[in-house]
């Protein structure tokens, strides 16, 4: 298997600019997860979805993110509008078994919002 | 919820000493606990982690002690080499929700 697989790599744009951001999870994995990571708040999870339903949404930080999933082979991460504080690396991760498991990290998409 | 606290935020060892990391979870129904190393510019990735079920383990030069009833569980490494430089994180799981908790993370630097 490839691995957990997101595009893009880089994203820079303009505030007020509509974000998307995709992830492929490793084929076989019932849990998803988008994370965000910063200097100021390490890593923090946004959202998990286990079989594609959206269990945990607590972390998003705003009506301006969504996230969906809707097959189990892939999902995305919506910011609109963005803002320069959203700036960071979103990582999606997949695992087995949730919480008790290895979760398999994505290469990150580097998002600056100028 | 889980709350995950990690110590030192930042170690600076020679090349050959031990590092330790430290961290405490607060929830008791908590049963899994990775560790991940993050070098520059990549991805989390899982370097070892302990079942509630285990003390310790071991895996070459790294090795993970687990202590339930004070709730707390170290990263131990040995002779360690430029190459672990890194970042380190902890986590646990299995507690409410079925997800990861992290710790803050370790800066780790070995230097020659």
């Amino acid at each position: 298997d490839a691995g957990v697989i997101q595009s893009p790599r880089h994203e820079v744009t303009e505030m007020g600019q509509e974000v998307t951001l995709r992830c492929k999870p490793i084929s076989g994995h019932d849990y998803l997860f988008w994370y965000r990571q910063t200097m100021m708040r390490g890593l923090e999870l946004l959202i998990y979805f286990n079989n594609n339903v959206p269990i945990d949404d607590s972390g998003m930080p705003e009506d301006r993110f969504s996230a969906k999933m809707p097959n189990a082979s892939f999902s995305t991460l919506k910011i609109q509008p963005s803002e320069p504080r959203d700036s960071a690396v979103y990582f999606c991760a997949s695992s087995l078994r949730g919480g008790i498991d290895e979760q398999y990290f994505g290469p990150g998409t580097r998002l600056t919002v100028t | 919820g889980e709350n995950v606290e990690q110590h030192p935020s930042t170690l600076s060892v020679q090349e050959g000493d031990s590092a330790v990391i430290k961290c405490t979870y607060s929830d008791s129904a908590s049963n899994y606990f990775p560790w991940y190393k993050q070098e520059l510019g990549k991805r989390p990735q899982l370097i070892i982690d302990i079942r509630s079920n285990v003390g310790e383990k071991k895996d070459q030069r790294i090795a993970v002690t687990l202590n339930k009833t004070a709730k707390h569980f170290s990263l131990h490494i040995t002779e360690t080499q430029p190459e672990d430089s890194a970042v380190y994180f902890c986590a646990a799981g299995g507690g409410g929700g079925n997800k990861l908790t992290f710790g803050t993370g370790t800066q780790l630097k070995v230097e020659l």
